[in-house]
């Protein structure tokens, strides 16, 4: 069955503008997380959804914010860009929520280069 | 807190030689464990995971690595090295939830091979 999707891919942005990343889970996977990955931060957790309902939020501001349809799509969202959010984009599926056996795939990505 | 800690930043091997990358956690309640690969502008893909049982798992790829409750590692190794295992190498362990969401990653190490 298909993995994680991302879209988009690639993406130039300019400062002050907004941008929204999308996620499709894999086929019955209801539990959607976010990472961003820089090459000084590492990987960093932004939030997770299932079922529709945000259980858990990373220390990012406010600027980031995300979503999930009943189909388990996810959307997350950055406003007001700043240069420090050029990142690499990751969204991750499980089956569950948590991580108590629960293994947890990820997509390719969506790299947000801001200038 | 919990952490996850890869000593190595940086390894290079010889085409056909051994590999042991290490990774250490400090985790309050019996560990689930993760190791991913990062292929330079691809996402993360799942080698191999440990929950519980035999503490020597098999992966994909010709990957394996033990668990050593005692030590806290989970040493992700394989016997022959080849040239397109050259990408980055991220531990992980899970966690539940809260602001570090699911995973907990360490900083990764990347793995150069010689030819």
């Amino acid at each position: 069955k298909a993995g994680v999707t991302q879209t988009p891919r690639y993406l130039i942005k300019t400062r002050g503008q907004q941008v929204t990343l999308s996620c499709s889970p894999i086929s019955g996977h209801r539990s959607v997380s976010w990472y961003q990955q820089t090459p000084g931060q590492g990987l960093q957790f932004l939030f997770e959804y299932f079922s529709e309902t945000q259980r858990n939020k990373g220390n990012f501001p406010g600027r980031f914010s995300g979503r999930q349809f009943s189909n388990s799509r996810s959307e997350m969202n950055v406003s007001t860009l700043e240069l420090g959010d050029s990142a690499l984009y990751l969204c991750a599926s499980s089956s569950r929520a948590g991580s108590s056996g629960n293994t947890i795939y990820f997509g390719e990505g969506s790299w947000l280069t801001v200038v | 807190a919990q952490s996850v800690t890869q000593p190595d930043i940086h390894i290079t091997v010889s085409e056909g030689a051994s590999l042991e990358l290490r990774c250490n956690y400090s985790y309050g309640a019996t560990p689930y464990l993760f190791w991913y690969v990062q292929s330079p502008g691809q996402g993360l893909q799942l080698l191999l995971k440990y929950f519980s049982g035999d503490t020597l798992v098999q992966g994909i790829k010709g990957f394996e690595a033990e668990f050593k409750r005692s030590q806290s590692s989970f040493n992700l190794r394989k016997p022959s090295v080849h040239w397109s295992d050259a990408a980055e190498y991220f531990c992980a362990v899970g966690n539940y939830g809260g602001s570090q969401g699911n995973l907990i990653f360490g900083k990764g190490t990347k793995l150069s091979v010689k030819p």
